[in-house]
């Protein structure tokens, strides 16, 4: 069963704006990820944050958590032409990681 | 040094062929992935090993088969291929599983059209 559901499926801004992308998940977590997928490559981690944390800050992504509503969200700040690609969350349990189908971010020069 | 790759990048196969993708990573992770991304670019989980071991299997027609010799190879065989089966195949290995905190790496992907 699907874990992670990203929202929306696509965005797009202009450079220099934030974009916020949100993941809602099912069932009780220990932790959740954020990937990005460049287009025709694989994935590659982002950021990950805990159950017991409410937010987590790397360089201009800000992520938080609300454990109650089962949902994250991704913020990326003064976003960058180069920030355009699928942003997926990943949750699951030890060998079981499971993505959504992730939002597509264009960021126009 | 790639840290997983996976072979072939891209596969042209005629329905109901037999063919695999062979998948080696040398990070000395103890688990192993096969995913499917579909042309929606849903990402969904088809198996994960665990120092050789079958973990996860979800709910894959029986024509997939994976197969690890060791932990760091995981290959995927697909039998009598179907034009539904044409997606990209990523490849991905943690150390122990990525629900325990362990960042997945991904390989590149295999391209896999059938005809």
């Amino acid at each position: 069963s699907q874990q992670g559901e990203e929202d929306p499926q696509a965005l797009s801004i202009q450079e220099g704006e934030n974009a916020t992308m949100n993941c809602s998940y099912k069932t009780s977590i220990n932790n959740l990820q954020w990937y990005r997928q460049n287009s025709g490559r694989g994935l590659v981690h982002l950021i990950l944050i805990r159950s017991n944390e409410r937010e987590k800050h790397s360089g201009r992504l800000r992520v938080t958590l609300d454990t109650s509503k089962k949902s994250s969200s991704l913020l990326i700040t003064a976003s960058r032409a180069a920030d355009t690609a699928s942003y997926f969350c990943a949750t699951g349990s030890n060998n079981d990681m499971r993505f959504g189908a992730g939002t597509r971010l264009t960021v126009k020069p | 040094d790639t840290a997983v790759s996976q072979t072939p990048k891209y596969l042209v196969t005629q329905m109901g062929n037999d063919k695999s993708i062979k998948c080696e990573q040398n990070l000395g992770h103890d688990t192993m992935y096969w995913y499917k991304q579909d042309s929606k670019k849903f990402l969904k989980i088809m198996f994960s090993y665990n120092n050789k071991e079958l973990i996860i299997n979800e709910t894959v027609p029986n024509r997939f088969s994976p197969k690890s010799p060791d932990k760091a190879h995981l290959n995927l065989h697909i039998n009598s291929l179907e034009l539904g089966d044409s997606a990209v195949y990523f490849c991905a290995s943690s150390q122990r599983g990525g629900g325990s905190g362990n960042t997945i790496y991904f390989g590149e992907g295999s391209w896999l059209t059938v005809v």
